[in-house]
């Protein structure tokens, strides 16, 4: 099973700021399969990235995603105040998927 | 538009059976996964599991095998989660989701177990 770490545990930030967060696998994802999702209080989980560098759809631009192999990174350019709340990656290169444990995105 | 709708809240005693249920719309329910995730109260997220409606394909988590069977109906397009003997431990929010990319996601059912 791959497993993935993500880091930091929590970012703390202003709006305007930019925003980077991680996400390490064990062993290499295929072929970048590779997702980000954000969560807020109360909602289930919502898309922002697939196959490492896609955006789904609806996503602002200040999103972006990069990495490949074991190395993965979420960025948020310019942080808007809807944009704090929690971070998952998730991998599904294998038969069965593993997400990591979540970076909580809190205002400074 | 894609929609999955979950059934809704339920509570439960330890020892109890259980089937919660997704139901898909707006797509092929046949060609598309779904898969099941578990959130624990104040935790992350987990993924469970994972079904293809089309031919009953299914896989699981190590964490989660043997724990609950996972299901589908592709008449009705609905997929289901089930245990044969809850937990108190089982008690959590449980989303189903489409595809392994789990594009779209259902509102969630909340599973309380006492004990």
């Amino acid at each position: 099973e791959i497993v993935l770490t993500q880091s930091p545990g929590t970012l703390s930030l202003s709006p305007g700021e930019r925003a980077t967060l991680s996400c390490r696998a064990s062993q290499s994802v295929t072929n970048n399969y590779l997702t980000w999702y954000q969560q807020k209080p109360g909602q289930a989980p919502r898309l922002l990235m697939y196959g490492a560098s896609s955006r789904a759809t609806g996503i602002p631009d200040r999103f972006s995603g990069s990495g490949s192999g074991t190395d993965f990174t979420l960025t948020i350019s310019r942080l808007e105040p809807e944009d704090f709340a929690v971070y998952y990656c998730q991998q599904y290169g294998s038969s069965r998927g593993t997400f990591g444990q979540g970076t909580r995105l809190e205002i400074k | 538009e894609v929609q999955l709708v979950q059934s809704g809240a339920e509570v439960k005693k330890a020892g109890e059976s259980l089937k919660i249920s997704c139901k898909g719309s707006g797509y092929s329910f046949t060609t598309h996964w779904i898969g099941w995730v578990r959130q624990m109260p104040g935790k992350g997220l987990e993924w469970m599991g994972i079904i293809y409606p089309g031919d009953s394909d299914t896989r699981y988590s190590p964490s989660f095998q043997g724990q609950v069977t996972i299901s589908a109906d592709k008449s009705i397009s609905t997929a289901y989660l089930q245990w044969s003997s809850l937990k108190a431990s089982d008690t959590a929010l449980y989303y189903c989701a489409r595809d392994y990319r789990l594009d779209y996601w259902g509102q969630g059912t909340q599973v309380t177990v006492s004990s």
